[in-house]
């Protein structure tokens, strides 16, 4: 149980255009979801929390206008990222946790690579 | 949030027993220690969770002192598939956000 998928697992896009990724918790229901970027040989950074049926929150320094979350459902987490440029390029790793565990469970990622 | 601090890398070699440690001085009353895997190109993976003592599943155990400002993850008999990057990290409340830090990168050799 605790399955997150993510899809698609890459793509490859030309720069200006928007990337929607979609998130799915396949066997349980997640309240929340959590949208991070991780770089070549770095850690996961967080980048927004995402909540059922409200607006997401985002960390210090991460463009909300850019990275559109929208949590329609409590099983479907999507993030667009808009007019993509070359430096948006990175994995893009969600999260999702099931009410009453303090465990997350991590999505595949998406490889996004902007040209 | 609680920081944590691993050492950035380790090697050890097939069959070994690997401990890996993380310190949290600043753990609060209610803070769980969680660890993952990571393995080049896929998102983490839940490996074990504890709160105080000890804690043990079919892949891990975990052991927490008294004063918890410290944890170590123990991975038996280690293979070279075990050859990734772990984290250590705090959790606060249940569904709340997570902090990674820089992670161990265990490389295991033949």
């Amino acid at each position: 149980g605790a399955v997150v998928s993510q899809h698609p697992s890459r793509v490859i896009c030309k720069s200006g255009t928007s990337v929607k990724i979609e998130c799915r918790s396949l066997d349980f229901q997640a309240t929340t979801m959590f949208w991070y970027r991780q770089f070549p040989k770095q850690s996961l950074m967080l980048m927004a929390t995402s909540n059922e049926g409200s607006k997401a929150t985002y960390e210090q320094g991460v463009e909300k206008d850019k990275f559109l979350i929208n949590h329609a459902s409590l099983t479907l987490s999507t993030l667009t990222v808009t007019s993509a440029h070359p430096e948006d390029s990175s994995f893009y790793i969600c999260s999702a946790s099931r009410q009453g565990s303090r465990a997350q469970y991590f999505g595949p990622g998406t490889r996004l690579l902007v040209l | 949030l609680a920081k944590t601090t691993q050492p950035i890398s380790m090697d050890s070699y097939e069959g070994q027993e690997v401990n890996i440690t993380c310190s949290h001085n600043n753990i609060a009353t209610n803070d769980y220690i969680t660890w993952y895997q990571q393995f080049p190109s896929q998102g983490p993976r839940f490996i074990i969770q504890g709160y105080k003592t000890k804690v043990t599943n079919e892949v891990a155990s975990l052991f927490i002192p008294a004063d918890r400002k410290s944890s170590t993850l123990s991975l038996p008999r280690v293979s070279l598939s075990d050859t990734a990057v772990y984290y250590c990290l705090v959790e606060s409340n249940a569904g709340n956000m997570l902090t990674f830090g820089g992670g161990t990168r265990l490389m295991v050799k033949p």
